[in-house]
């Protein structure tokens, strides 16, 4: 199976600030990465899917890269709606693995 | 808009078995796959299985902590997607979520997820 290595776990940031998460796959996914936002009690959202291509609606300041087996995930200017966990997947080969998420946390 | 809805959770005791559906709107349901999550409470996400459309002989795939215990199907006819539980464990108690399988293998849209909670 594909590991999913997401650093941090968890992160504190300010309204406005700019965030970047990576996750680290353990074998080669090409660019079959995708980026989901969790909020407390509710079902996940997708945000980004093939790496860095922005599902519709999701607003700009979100955005993904690829390098290699490492994926950056990055929030230009916090927004108060921003505060939840984010979790990568990898669509390469089943089964289909998660990171462990990253908690970003209001500072 | 795409809708989908799970339901069938509920309170079942080890080594019973249990059906969940998710009934999806808003899409051609029978042009996509469809996949199976849970997340356990307090913990991370876990894919499942999943689907394939019948134009990829609607062949499943599961994870290895649910293979030969988990079967998942689908009814296009009624744009349903099952997922039948069978010697259920105390450690798959979680929320389960279905989602639309796209392009990269992700979940486009999800349902709002049913709890299954497995305890004597």
């Amino acid at each position: 199976d594909i590991q999913m290595t997401q650093s941090p776990s968890s992160l504190s940031a300010s309204v406005g600030d700019r965030v970047t998460f990576t996750c680290r796959a353990s074998q080669s996914i090409t660019n079959y990465l995708n980026w989901y936002q969790q909020k407390p009690g509710k079902a996940p959202k997708l945000l980004i899917y093939a790496a860095s291509s922005l599902r519709s609606g999701v607003p700009s300041r979100f955005s993904g890269s690829a390098s290699g087996t490492d994926f950056t995930f990055t929030i230009t200017s916090l927004q108060p709606e921003d505060f939840a966990t984010y979790y990568c997947q990898q669509g390469y080969s089943t089964p289909y693995t998660f990171g462990q998420g990253t908690k970003l946390e209001i500072k | 808009e795409v809708q989908l809805v799970e339901s069938g959770g509920g309170l079942v005791q080890p080594g019973r078995s249990l059906r969940l559906s998710c009934t999806a709107s808003g899409f051609t349901f029978g042009d996509y796959g469809m996949t199976w999550f849970r997340q356990a409470p307090g913990k991370g996400l876990e894919w499942v299985g999943f689907i394939r459309s019948k134009a990829y002989g609607a062949t499943t795939e599961y994870a290895a902590s649910v293979k030969g215990r988990f079967t998942i199907s689908r009814d296009d006819s009624k744009s349903v997607v099952y997922l039948q539980m069978y010697s259920l464990k105390v450690e798959d108690t979680a929320v389960y979520y279905c989602g639309n399988n796209y392009g990269y293998n992700r979940a486009d849209s999800w349902g709002q997820g049913t709890l299954v909670t497995v305890s004597s």
